[in-house]
Order: structure tokens, then C-alpha cells, then sequence
């Protein structure tokens, strides 16, 4: 079971570039890199996924150095509504293994 | 795709009061989770199904706690003899698990259960 470390909050201003970090030191071969963002009494929702290297979406930025032991969700622009918890989780889908959310980091975007 | 379903948002009952969730999936996936969350900590995994078969339980699920899939699409997780500390958010995600692919989760909103 892959648990992931991740800062517990953080602040950032505005129209900033926001980067939050999760280590998962024990992620083993197959397992991918997920990260959810949530707002109070919502559920998790999806906001990028990768494997290696770099992946882009259409809202965030998923690095992934190549000894996959970290890995660092960049947040471009933050805006008010981008206030939330960020969790990563690591895991193998096809296994079927059980995925550990850990704590995760409130993100609080300041005026 | 209309998302993942919950029923009901909210549930509040008496110490002791047998409760019972419902999580509708996205049509058509083949893998669903149960997940409780408390105030201020991340999700906490409880069973998950592959189709109707429940393929794994954490050791949180006591056995007051019964999940069932019957059909493969809808999933209800019953709480017998309710206690204070089952008191949580109670979340089900689902997702498509194929020969070679490792899509997302996606999650309901949930089920907030107060224990009075």
C-alpha cells in the first residue's frame, strides 16, 4: 500500500503559480499518480493522472521526476475558487489495490 | 455520463438505528468504492466491487458494516446498530477497469451520517 506525504498547507496569493508536492517513496511499478481536489461537503474530484515525466491538462500540471518517489501538482493562475483540499493517491488500478488518501494539503488562495 | 449518485445527502438518526446508503455509478463502469471520511482527514478506503463480486474489505468495515452490489450497477452499504464513532461522510466512487488501462476514480458527494 503506497502512502503518500504531502505538506499539510499551504497559502498562496491570487493569479500565482501554486505547487504542492507529494512524496510516495515506496510507489511501486505500476502504480500511477492521481490527483483530486475538494471542496467542503463535495466528494474528490479528478484533476490530473500520470505515470512518468510530465502531463498537461486543460486546468493543472503533473511532474513526475524519473525516480517516480515524488511528485509535484503545479496550479497556474490561482484564483479564489482554486481554495481546497489537494490530495494525491498512488495505486494500480488494474490490481485493484486499496489507495491511501492521507491528509492531504488545504490550499487557501488569498485577494 | 450523469456522474456518481448518492442517496441520501443526509441522514441523521438515534445511537443503535440500523442505516442504510445507496451509490448509484456511472453506467457502464465495472468497479465501485465505499470510502468514510471524518472531519479534516482524507478518505478512508472500506470495500470495493468488481462488478457484483466485493473483492476487498479494510479491517474498518466491522461487522456492523454489509456492502452489496447485486446486479454489478448499484451498490447500498447498510450500518447496523449505530454507534457515535460511525458518525462521517460516507463516499462511493466508481470507475472503468479494463486489460490495459488505469482510469481515475470518480466520486458522489457523498453521505453524511450523524449519529445522535
Amino acid at each position: 500500500l503506497a502512502k503518500t506525504t504531502q505538506p499539510i498547507s499551504m497559502d498562496s496569493y491570487e493569479g500565482q503559480e501554486v505547487n504542492i508536492t507529494c512524496s510516495h517513496n515506496n510507489i511501486a511499478t505500476n502504480d500511477y499518480i492521481t490527483w483530486y481536489q475538494q471542496f467542503p461537503s463535495q466528494g474528490p474530484r479528478f484533476i490530473i493522472q500520470g505515470y512518468k515525466t510530465k502531463v498537461t491538462n486543460e486546468v493543472a500540471s503533473l511532474f513526475i521526476p524519473a525516480d517516480r518517489k515524488s511528485s509535484t501538482l503545479s496550479l497556474p493562475r490561482v484564483s479564489l475558487s482554486d481554495t481546497a483540499v489537494y490530495y494525491c493517491l498512488v495505486g494500480d488500478m488494474l490490481s485493484g489495490n486499496q489507495f491511501y488518501f492521507g491528509t492531504g494539503t488545504s490550499l487557501t488562495v488569498i485577494p | 455520463d450523469t456522474g456518481v449518485s448518492q442517496d441520501p445527502r443526509h441522514k441523521i438518526t438515534k445511537r443503535g438505528q440500523n442505516v442504510t446508503f445507496r451509490c448509484d455509478p456511472i453506467s457502464e463502469h465495472n468497479r465501485l468504492y465505499w470510502y468514510r471520511q471524518t472531519l479534516g482527514q482524507g478518505p478512508e478506503f472500506l470495500t470495493y466491487f468488481q462488478n457484483e463480486a466485493q473483492l476487498e474489505k479494510s479491517r474498518l468495515l466491522s461487522d456492523r458494516f454489509s456492502a452489496e452490489r447485486p446486479k454489478g450497477s448499484f451498490s447500498t452499504l447498510e450500518i447496523q446498530r449505530t454507534e457515535q464513532g460511525d458518525s462521517a461522510m460516507y463516499l462511493c466512487a466508481s470507475t472503468s477497469v479494463g486489460t490495459a488501462n488505469n482510469q481515475p476514480q470518480h466520486f458522489g458527494d457523498g453521505t453524511r451520517l450523524s449519529i445522535l
